[in-house]
């Protein structure tokens, strides 16, 4: 089945540079590619998403890249601060059906220090 | 805003217990989801709904049951709470963007079973 796998696990840097998370999927027919940031305490919440027909987005200080070739797709976060700091998943589904299926990585807990 | 909640956020419950977590979505969504999570293991689907009394298995259904009486309320049901179900529950629902899901987490229930 589809696996998606995330690194690295945890990443700690200081306030201002950059951060990038790493991750991997299997099935080739996934189309949707969502990315979620958990703070303590507090369910996952959407940050950014990128579909199959793009291959970059950006959104402020964060971006996401894809390439389906590879089947990779990443996360960065430039001039980090300390309210970054927080859980990040990324996940793989294939939409267009009446429903879908998320899969989702393991998460990359990110440490920013001031 | 969308707005998905969880009727605890906080759980204590004895082995053989049977358990009933709800959640309620405000926004008219079809699908809602259950997913537990636990450290390094991330976010897995134990059972998710994609109309009213109808249902499908994630990854992990047993020991779980749901129910989908109306669109906006989505239970989970621990038939015989054990141990092994102590984790941190999340639901979720999808809002259609085009043809791709975005997928909206409520805050979470910590559910510990003595």
């Amino acid at each position: 089945g589809e696996n998606v796998e995330q690194h690295p696990s945890t990443l700690s840097v200081q306030e201002g540079d950059s951060a990038v998370i790493k991750c991997t999927y299997s099935d080739s027919a996934s189309n949707y590619f969502p990315w979620y940031k958990q703070e303590l305490g507090k369910g996952p919440q959407l940050i950014i998403d990128i579909r199959s027909n793009v291959g970059e987005k950006k959104d402020q200080r964060i971006a996401v890249t894809l390439n389906k070739t590879a089947k990779h797709f990443s996360l960065h976060i430039t001039e980090t601060q300390p309210e970054d700091s927080a859980v990040y998943f990324c996940a793989a589904s294939m939409s267009g059906t009446s429903y879908d299926k998320v899969i989702f990585g393991p998460g990359t807990s990110l440490s920013v220090i001031p | 805003d969308v707005k998905v909640t969880q009727s605890s956020r906080y759980l204590v419950k004895r082995t053989g217990e049977k358990v009933f977590l709800e959640c309620v979505q405000d926004m008219d969504h079809e699908n809602m989801f259950w997913y537990r999570q636990d450290p390094g293991l991330g976010l897995r689907l134990i059972y998710f709904s994609y109309d009213v009394k109808m249902k499908e298995k994630g990854d992990i259904p047993e020991g779980y049951s749901v129910s989908r009486e109306k669109k906006e309320r989505f239970s989970l049901i621990l038939e015989s709470a054990s141990t092994n179900q102590t984790s941190m529950y999340l639901c979720a629902s999808t809002y259609r963007q085009g043809v791709y899901y975005e997928q909206y987490f409520g805050p979470g229930t910590r559910l510990t079973v003595t």
